[in-house]
């Protein structure tokens, strides 16, 4: 079985400070990893993912993260965050599945950017 | 970017009664999802379906629990008869292909409270 685990149900960051989200799964085979966000009344965007070569990647709007298979960790972050980055961020894994996409979700950490 | 439209976005039904939740995939999308969220929980997968058929399915998506794209219309999540536990966040996803490391797109939910 496979699960993610988000330790931070909520991050509070003032405008212009860096932001570090913190992901760990548990899966036995390789993982394919990815991070959604959702922004208010919205769907779910994928900002990133990985699923092989540099362990560092880079996504949209200047976020990006490092995969650490020693550590099964998938850390999402951004060196200077703004307002709009207000959001609900998942991390997501993708394990082996012959019958077409099904993703395993983290509880998702909500972001609050004071100004 | 592409969207998916989920309709309606709240839904209030009494226990017992049928409802439909209504999806609008990406156009030319060929996999098709529902994920449920419960209230301070993680989103679970229900179910994926391709070609007319449902590829797979969670300990979730109960009997009770239906869906079908009748001719390249709605994807559709009916549940008959509800049940107070189906009270949740149901998310609609789309994606091209079905490959672990496919992008899916979601849509924004819609809220089902069952009474």
């Amino acid at each position: 079985a496979q699960s993610v685990t988000q330790p931070d149900a909520r991050v509070t960051v003032s405008e212009g400070a860096s932001l570090q989200l913190r992901c760990k799964y548990s899966y036995s085979g390789t993982p394919y990893l990815f991070w959604y966000v959702q922004y208010p009344r919205q769907g779910l965007q994928l900002l990133l993912k990985y699923y092989s070569g540099d362990p560092v990647v880079q996504g949209v709007n200047g976020f990006e993260a490092e995969f650490s298979k020693s550590n099964s960790s998938f850390h999402l972050r951004k060196a200077s965050v703004h307002w709009s980055d207000s959001a609900v961020y998942f991390c997501v894994l993708s394990a082996t599945n012959s019958a077409g996409n099904k993703l395993t979700f983290g509880i998702g950490t909500r972001v609050l950017v004071r100004p | 970017g592409p969207k998916v439209l989920q309709i309606p976005s709240h839904q209030i039904i009494d226990m017992g009664q049928m409802v439909t939740l209504n999806c609008d995939p990406v156009s030319n999308h060929l996999y098709f999802y529902w994920y449920k969220q419960i209230l301070g929980q993680q989103m679970e997968f229900l179910v994926n379906f391709y070609n007319g058929k449902v590829m797979e399915k969670s300990k979730l998506f109960k009997d009770q629990f239906s869906v079908e794209r009748p001719d390249g219309s709605y994807f559709t999540l009916k549940i008959q008869p509800t049940a107070l536990e189906d009270s949740a966040v149901y998310f609609c996803a789309s994606s091209s292909q079905g490959a672990r490391a496919e992008t899916l797109y979601f849509g924004s939910g819609t809220r089902l409270t069952v009474l």
